[in-house]
């Protein structure tokens, strides 16, 4: 079946600092892939997403290349801020409706 | 513009009491629905989603159920609940007809059993 193995954390940076959170899946067929954003206490909220290999999606400085030879969506963001501490999930969603999900890396940022 | 609500925002109830958690979504039509449960510290786990009215599909067997009675009104429900319970439990709409397959997620209820 469909999964999503995404780099376990926590994973705590400096502000400012680059920050990589790394992204593999398996699926039938060609599966849309996201990243989602949960800040704590709320509900998860669609950070970026790619619909077709090579696509790049981005928002708010993260960025996100859809690679199907690698079978990767590593998300990207050059320099974070504080305001970035989150828990980030990645997923993908095949033709068949169901959408599946990483575990979830909890990010924290300090000053 | 489309919303999601979803209440109570935390509630906390005793092993064997009943529970009802109700979403519903505003600004569009024929959402696809779904309820979601997230353990501390882990992903997200699928429990129920729906494509239209009375149409539920069963993701894990346990003592929940959900109902979908109007076309943007979702409720999950127990008889009894069970320690293992405990979660948050996340309600999402996506649009069937999107090009993007996004999920839209509501604000989460903390459920708490003792």
């Amino acid at each position: 079946g469909d999964s999503v193995t995404q780099m376990e954390g926590p994973v705590t940076l400096s502000e400012e600092a680059f920050l990589t959170i790394n992204c593999t899946y398996t699926a039938t067929g060609y599966p849309s892939l996201f990243w989602y954003v949960q800040y704590p206490g709320e509900g998860l909220q669609l950070l970026l997403k790619a619909t077709k290999a090579d696509d790049k999606g981005s928002n708010k400085g993260f960025e996100a290349t859809y690679r199907k030879e690698t079978t990767s969506f590593h998300l990207e963001k050059g320099s974070v801020q504080v305001s970035d501490s989150a828990v980030y999930f990645c997923a993908l969603k095949t033709n068949a409706g169901k959408s599946t999900f990483g575990d979830g890396t909890t990010l924290t940022v300090k000053p | 513009s489309q919303t999601i609500h979803q209440w109570p925002a935390t509630l906390v109830q005793p092993v064997g009491s009943p529970l009802s958690l109700e979403c519903t979504v505003e600004g569009t039509s024929n959402p696809n629905l779904y309820w979601y449960r997230q353990a501390a510290g882990r992903g997200l786990q699928l429990l129920f989603y729906s494509v239209g009215i009375g149409q539920i599909s069963s993701e894990v067997p346990q003592n929940l159920s959900a109902s979908r009675p109007q076309d943007r009104q979702f409720i999950l429900s127990s008889k009894k609940l069970l320690l293992s319970d405990s979660g948050f439990y996340l309600c999402a709409w996506s649009n069937p007809r999107g090009p993007g397959g996004e999920l839209f997620f509501g604000e989460g209820s903390r459920l708490t059993v003792l």
